[in-house]
């Protein structure tokens, strides 16, 4: 059963950067089949895309946040990680990590529980 | 950017109803699309992908339909578990695009 959980400051101040990591359990991020992801939920709101990474490396990112998202991956950690700079109050949100299928339905199949990350000074 | 609406965003309803919940594209998305089950404080939880196969473990009263720009999801005999938010997600093109969630309250 895959497992990914969701790490990182739950507080980033105004214009820093904001960086949370994903650990995935009970599977091998570089065994590939899967795009490795992050999507966020703003309080009381809907679901947004932010970006994935294969485990080559490869990157799809939303355009609204393109330039200022960065998605990585370490496959010897079997972790990927989200970098988010100048981050605003509009940034406060639930940070999800999500693993969707390459191939059949590149669909959100699991998920971890969420993080919090509140922008505020 | 597909933009992804849903209706109605909010209903009542009782055990045992039967409910659609419909989503609409602002384009032809084939049947690249999926729905998810959200309950407060959880993850969302893949139900249906490419509009109507059901995700393993998911019931079955739990169906999908629809392609094109136009789909529903229907759930046939409403149970308590079943109150949540759900939401729409194209994966046809990118970025990916959710709809902005369709509430589920007890009446």
């Amino acid at each position: 059963q895959v497992q990914l959980q969701e790490s990182g400051p739950g507080l980033v101040k105004p214009s820093q950067t904001l960086s949370l990591t994903c650990t995935v359990s009970g599977g091998s991020i570089s065994s590939g089949g899967y795009y490795w992801s992050w999507i966020r939920q703003h309080p009381g709101k809907g679901l947004e895309w932010i970006g994935y990474i294969y485990y080559s490396g490869s990157t799809y990112y939303n355009p609204s946040l393109k330039s200022r998202v960065t998605i990585s991956v370490d496959t010897s950690k079997n972790q990927f990680s989200l970098k988010l700079s100048s981050v605003t109050a509009a940034d406060t949100a639930v940070y999800y990590c999500a693993r969707a299928r390459v191939v059949i339905a590149a669909v959100f199949d699991y998920w971890g529980q969420g993080t919090l990350v509140t922008v505020s000074s | 950017a597909i933009r992804m609406t849903q209706s109605p965003s909010s209903f009542s309803a009782s055990t045992g109803d039967r409910v659609t919940i419909t989503c609409r594209a602002s384009q032809g998305i084939s049947s690249y699309l999926a729905w998810y089950q959200q309950k407060p404080g959880k993850a969302p939880k893949l139900l249906i992908y490419a509009a109507s196969t059901l995700q393993s473990g998911v019931p079955s009263r739990f169906s999908g339909s629809g392609s094109g720009t136009d789909f529903t999801l229907t759930i046939s005999c409403l149970q308590s578990e079943d109150f949540a938010t759900y939401y729409c997600q194209q994966y046809y093109s990118y970025p990916r695009t959710f709809g902005p969630g369709t509430k589920v309250d007890i009446k």
